[in-house]
């Protein structure tokens, strides 16, 4: 199996910065890799996937890049919406994985 | 729009057998794959298996193999997750996703159901 590594589990944040998150699988996925976001007692929903492609109605302060192994998801500019756990997956073969998520916390 | 609404949110002893399910509607069903992701509490999200809903073809991961049965009933456009005996461990939100098809090949989740809440407790 595919094992996805995130990077760091928890980030302290305040609104208006930069924030990245980084994401590893243990070998190649090409760009087969996508974004998803938490909030506390609600679905996951999609941000991004084929490691660049943001989804309809995502705002576009949330951006993703990386090929292969290593990936990154940069929000711009933090948004009060924006507090939530982030976890990678990759769906380049059976079975798919996540990463463990990241969670972005109000400093 | 598309919608996946899953079943209620279930209360079970060890042991006892349970079916949830996932209903989509506003596509059409069996051209997309349902998958289902298990998040236990306060912890992340683990990928179970998926299931094409036009041909019942399905792969489970691994650690879900042999521990739960995922199914489709096509006529009623729903996805199911069973349980023939089930353990306290398997307390958690159940979710379903819809795999997206783009040019013909399985792709990233791009609808999420609301999830059902399982509880398993003597």
């Amino acid at each position: 199996d595919i094992q996805m590594a995130q990077s760091p589990s928890t980030l302290s944040a305040s609104i208006g910065d930069r924030v990245t998150i980084t994401c590893r699988a243990s070998q190649s996925i090409s760009s087969w890799l996508a974004w998803y976001q938490q909030k506390p007692g609600k679905a996951p929903e999609l941000l991004i996937y084929k490691a660049s492609s943001l989804q309809s109605g995502v705002p576009s302060r949330f951006s993703g890049s990386g090929s292969g192994t290593e990936f990154t998801l940069t929000i711009s500019s933090l948004q009060p919406d924006d507090f939530a756990t982030y976890y990678c997956q990759h769906y380049n073969s059976f079975p798919w994985t996540f990463g463990q998520g990241t969670k972005v916390e109000i400093k | 729009e598309v919608q996946l609404v899953q079943s209620g949110a279930e209360v079970k002893k060890p042991g006892e057998s349970l079916k949830i399910s996932c209903k989509g509607s506003g596509y059409k069903f069996t051209s997309y794959w349902i998958g289902w992701v298990r998040q236990m509490p306060g912890k992340g999200l683990e990928w179970m298996g998926i299931i094409h809903a036009g041909d019942s073809e399905t792969t489970y991961s691994p650690s879900f193999q042999g521990q739960v049965t995922i199914s489709v009933e096509r006529s009623t456009s729903t996805a199911y997750l069973q349980w023939s005996s089930l353990q306290a461990s398997d307390t958690a939100i159940y979710y379903c996703a819809r795999g997206t098809i783009f040019r013909g090949v399985l792709h990233h989740f791009d609808y999420w159901g609301q999830g059902t809440l399982v509880t398993v407790s003597s």
